[in-house]
């Protein structure tokens, strides 16, 4: 079956630090897998993905993940932390149809000044 | 862009009612999910669909069914509305299948409060 683990429900960073939320992932089949970012009171959005090709994604507002199949994970970095990459990131996986997602439980960010 | 619409950002119902969420996109996409958020639970999928009048059970359906009688609209329905159904509920529509590299577009959410 399909899952994700994203480890620590939170994080907190200072302003200008690296940034590194972990994921692993569980699949039956070859992965896809999504990060998407959700900021207060607002819908998810789309970060990056990878599908097939380049392991090194590049996405949105600086952020990049890596798919390491022999990890089986696909962490997220951003170089430097700033105030507005405060959100709840979740990274998900496709069900075995190619249909769906499944998600995880989400990393809640919080950046310091 | 791409805009998926859910009609009520907050509602309030009462044990027992039957309450309709109702999801509208605007693209003629394929596909149209629905799933519910927790606090340290992530997103669950409850249901979705890949055709008009065509749906098919996520990992959390029981309590809920859903209806899709055109293609841009997806509505959720609780039979028998309770407590442990006070959620953020989340609508989201794609073009194709995951695997062809589409991806889900959100909308904003309502938030359900069973009283």
């Amino acid at each position: 079956a399909q899952s994700v683990t994203q480890l620590g429900s939170h994080v907190s960073v200072s302003e200008g630090a690296l940034v590194l939320l972990r994921c692993n992932y569980s699949s039956s089949v070859p992965p896809y897998l999504f990060w998407y970012v959700q900021y207060p009171n607002q819908g998810l959005q789309l970060l990056l993905k990878y599908t097939t090709g380049a392991t090194l994604v590049k996405g949105i507002n600086g952020f990049e993940a890596e798919f390491k199949k022999s990890e089986t994970s696909f962490h997220l970095t951003k170089p430097s932390a700033h105030m507005s990459d405060a959100a709840e990131y979740f990274c998900a996986v496709s069900d075995q149809a190619g249909t769906a997602l499944i998600f995880g439980k989400g990393t809640t960010l919080s950046v310091s000044s | 862009d791409v805009k998926v619409t859910q009609s009520s950002r907050y509602l309030v119902k009462r044990t027992g009612e039957k309450v309709f969420l109702e999801c509208v996109q605007d693209m003629d996409h394929e596909n149209m999910f629905w799933y519910r958020q927790d606090p340290g639970l992530g997103l669950r999928l409850i249901y979705f669909s890949y055709d008009v009048k065509m749906k098919e059970k996520g990992d959390i359906p029981e309590g809920y069914s859903v209806s899709r009688e055109k293609k841009e609209r997806f509505s959720l329905i609780l039979e028998s509305a309770s407590t442990n159904q006070t959620s953020m509920y989340l609508c989201a529509s794609s073009p194709g299948t995951v695997r062809y590299n589409e991806k889900l577009f959100f909308g904003s959410g309502t938030q359900l409060s069973v009283l």
